[in-house]
């Protein structure tokens, strides 16, 4: 079974710029999620979808920050414009269900850093 | 509010046992995992409780008690390997993840 994939793995931008990032879940995950995690923290939870819903994006900066997942698959999450306290690894996960087991499967994470 | 607490490093030596101490305080709970995360790579699955007690898989053992808002990770025969960060997140009402600030652990030869 082939993982969560996350593109690009490294991004380099100068502050104001705009960026986006790339998720692809597990086949079959209905629930997918994008966590920024700054260094030295553990991950935030910035959106989560469900299918392609919007389930809690309570603390997705919205004047900056936007996402999608149109057709309940993929999913992409743009910055624009990127301010320097950006810089933090972007993970994707992803999950099946909500049932009593319930696991979220993470990517490899894009890191981002603004200078 | 939402507070998940635990210590922000500890050391061990190789052979030895640790134990990761987590207290949490949030608005919804459906249950509590532990993730391990290498320096750059993703958190990794390592445990789940939903109910009370102990849950061992190997060399390591996850505790909850839900009336003391308490959990811990119990790692024993450390190896250098281990040397990570261990994480601590509780799964709210809405499938929601809150995940505390991880707790970076040294193994020492």
């Amino acid at each position: 079974e082939a993982g969560v994939a996350q593109s690009p793995r490294y991004k380099i931008i100068e502050k104001r710029q705009s960026v986006a990032f790339w998720c692809n879940p597990i086949s079959g995950h209905a629930t997918l999620y994008w966590y920024q995690q700054i260094l030295g923290q553990g991950p935030k939870l910035l959106i989560q979808f469900q299918n392609n819903g919007v389930v809690d994006d309570s603390q997705l900066p919205k004047d900056r920050f936007s996402a999608e997942r149109l057709k309940g698959v993929d999913s992409t999450l743009k910055i624009q414009p990127a301010k320097l306290e950006d810089s933090a690894v972007y993970l994707c996960a992803s999950t099946t269900s909500s049932g009593i087991y319930y696991e979220q499967y993470f990517g490899p994470g894009t890191r981002l850093t603004v200078t | 509010g939402q507070n998940i607490d635990q210590p922000t490093e500890m050391t061990a030596t190789e052979g030895a046992i640790v134990q990761i101490n987590c207290t949490y305080q949030t608005s919804g709970f459906n249950g509590l995992f532990w993730y391990q995360q290498h320096a750059g790579e993703a958190p990794t699955f390592l445990s789940y409780n939903v109910l009370d007690g102990l849950e061992e898989k190997g060399r390591f053992s996850s505790f909850l008690s839900r009336s003391k808002g308490y959990s811990y990770l119990l790692l024993k025969e450390l190896q250098m390997k281990d040397s990570a960060s261990y994480l601590c997140a509780v799964r709210e009402d809405t499938d929601k993840l809150i995940f505390g600030t991880g707790t970076r652990l040294q193994v020492f030869p």
